[in-house]
């Protein structure tokens, strides 16, 4: 079956700028993750989804970080007045039922963003 | 504060040689889960293997196996008989039940190298 998709792939945007990015989870999957991966800074969290609700937005950065998710299922994820410092690869993630703990999370290809 | 510590940066080895991924763990919850996660070249997390807090058997699975100890906060990762294609970064990560469940604290990687 499909997995988890994002798009885009690649996206190059001037500081200053807003940049969203989507998340397909995989079908009937209820929780849905944002990570960042960076070279100086490994592996973050930044929000989670149960259904259209976000419990913990614990890891977004700064107020310029939002995200939603509709209908249960496509995420997007809005960075505003980008800053060079956001460039990273967005990775998503999804899993089947995320509170129970232990679900094995799925994760999409990322989008590299570049921020010049 | 949940943290996942993986002291190698890199491992290299021939192929056929034993491989062992060290991780080191720190949460002051009784219930959590950790995980080992792939990221090969192409950059797409694949999940290898996961155990709870309570079950402190240790498992092989084909080449991989794991040595959970509690005792040591430690979660170590072998593969068993290496191969050009184990040619990867590993994540060890930990998610726990105070920790909201929904997010994965990763450890900073290892990059095991494999060569013919």
């Amino acid at each position: 079956g499909a997995g988890v998709s994002q798009s885009p792939s690649n996206k190059v945007t001037e500081k200053g700028k807003d940049v969203e990015l989507r998340c397909d989870p995989i079908s009937g999957h209820t929780a849905l993750y944002w990570y960042r991966q960076s070279l100086g800074q490994g592996l973050e969290f930044l929000i989670y989804f149960q259904g259209n609700s976000a419990p913990d937005k614990s890891g977004l950065p700064s107020d310029r970080f939002s995200a939603e998710r509709t209908g249960g299922s496509v995420s997007t994820l809005t960075i505003q007045r980008t800053q060079q410092e956001d460039s990273a690869v967005y990775l998503c993630a999804s899993s089947e039922r995320g509170l129970a703990g232990g679900d094995e999370q799925f994760f999409g290809p990322g989008t590299r963003l570049t921020v010049l | 504060a949940q943290k996942v510590t993986q002291a190698q940066t890199e491992i290299s080895v021939v192929e056929k040689e034993d491989v062992t991924l060290d991780c080191v763990y720190e949460t002051r919850d009784t219930t959590y889960y950790l995980f080992w996660y792939k990221q090969p070249p192409s950059g797409e997390l694949v999940f290898l293997i996961r155990r709870n807090s309570f079950d402190e058997q240790n498992e092989i699975s084909g080449r991989y196996s794991w040595n959970f100890q509690k005792s040591t906060s430690s979660f170590n990762f072998t593969i068993t008989a290496s191969q050009v294609v184990d040619s990867a970064v590993y994540f060890c990560a930990l998610s726990s039940q105070g920790d909201s469940w929904g997010k994965l604290q990763f450890g900073a990687g290892t990059q095991v190298v494999v060569t013919p």
